[in-house]
């Protein structure tokens, strides 16, 4: 059974001070790796995705970065508008479906 | 351009009663369709998905059904409600003949059962 865990499950920055989220997996034959917004109350947004170890994908002020067995959203020097709930999601080869992380709650301070 | 339409926005349900969610895409065919549930302090959970008209394949065992009578449409039903019914419930889809394609998620319905 595919699995994903998200670290921290909170995480509080000020304006500017640049910080990375983790997303832990196991999953057999990976088909993708997602990463997902989500503001309070919509649906999640989609980010990124990336599907070998060694892959990286950026955009504006965040950067996706995948191994093995973790991916790292990487937040530089992130603004008040970045807090969200960010996500991880894998596809494993034999399945339709996406299996989630809990997500990590960031609050970025003015 | 795709587009993906939920509705209600929110619904508040006495527990016993029926409940019908509708999920609609526009600008596609053939797409995959999926339910997840999102409740507080869990990950996104996957209820159902359909590859085509007709087909549901069911990922949790309970009181909740899904139905796609049409290509782009995808419907989420209970006889009926129990308590933990409750949450965010978001359907999604994914095209069909790309099987490394992102997924879509729509604006969501916040369900509660009184």
């Amino acid at each position: 059974e595919d699995q994903v865990t998200q670290s921290p499950e909170a995480l509080r920055l000020q304006e500017g001070e640049s910080s990375s989220l983790n997303c832990s997996y196991t999953v057999s034959g990976l088909r993708g790796l997602f990463w997902y917004r989500q503001d309070p109350g919509k649906g999640p947004e989609f980010l990124f995705t990336l599907y070998s170890a060694g892959e990286e994908k950026e955009k504006e002020r965040l950067k996706a970065t995948l191994t093995k067995k973790e991916s790292f959203l990487h937040i530089t020097a992130p603004k008040p508008e970045d807090s969200a709930t960010y996500l991880c999601a894998v596809r494993g080869g034999s399945n339709y479906k996406l299996t989630f992380g809990k997500g990590t709650l960031l609050t970025v301070n003015p | 351009s795709q587009t993906i339409h939920q509705w209600p926005a929110t619904l508040v349900q006495p527990v016993g009663s029926p409940l019908s969610l509708e999920c609609t895409v526009e600008g596609t065919s053939n797409p995959n369709l999926y339910w997840y549930r999102q409740a507080a302090g869990r990950g996104l959970q996957l209820l159902f998905y359909s590859v085509g008209i007709g087909q549901i394949s069911s990922e949790v065992p309970q009181n909740l059904s899904a139905s796609r009578p049409q290509d782009r449409q995808f419907i989420l039903s209970s006889k009926k409600l129990l308590l933990s019914d409750s949450g965010f419930y978001l359907c999604a889809w994914r095209k069909g003949d790309d099987t490394n394609y992102g997924y879509t998620f729509g604006s969501g319905t916040r369900l509660t059962v009184v």
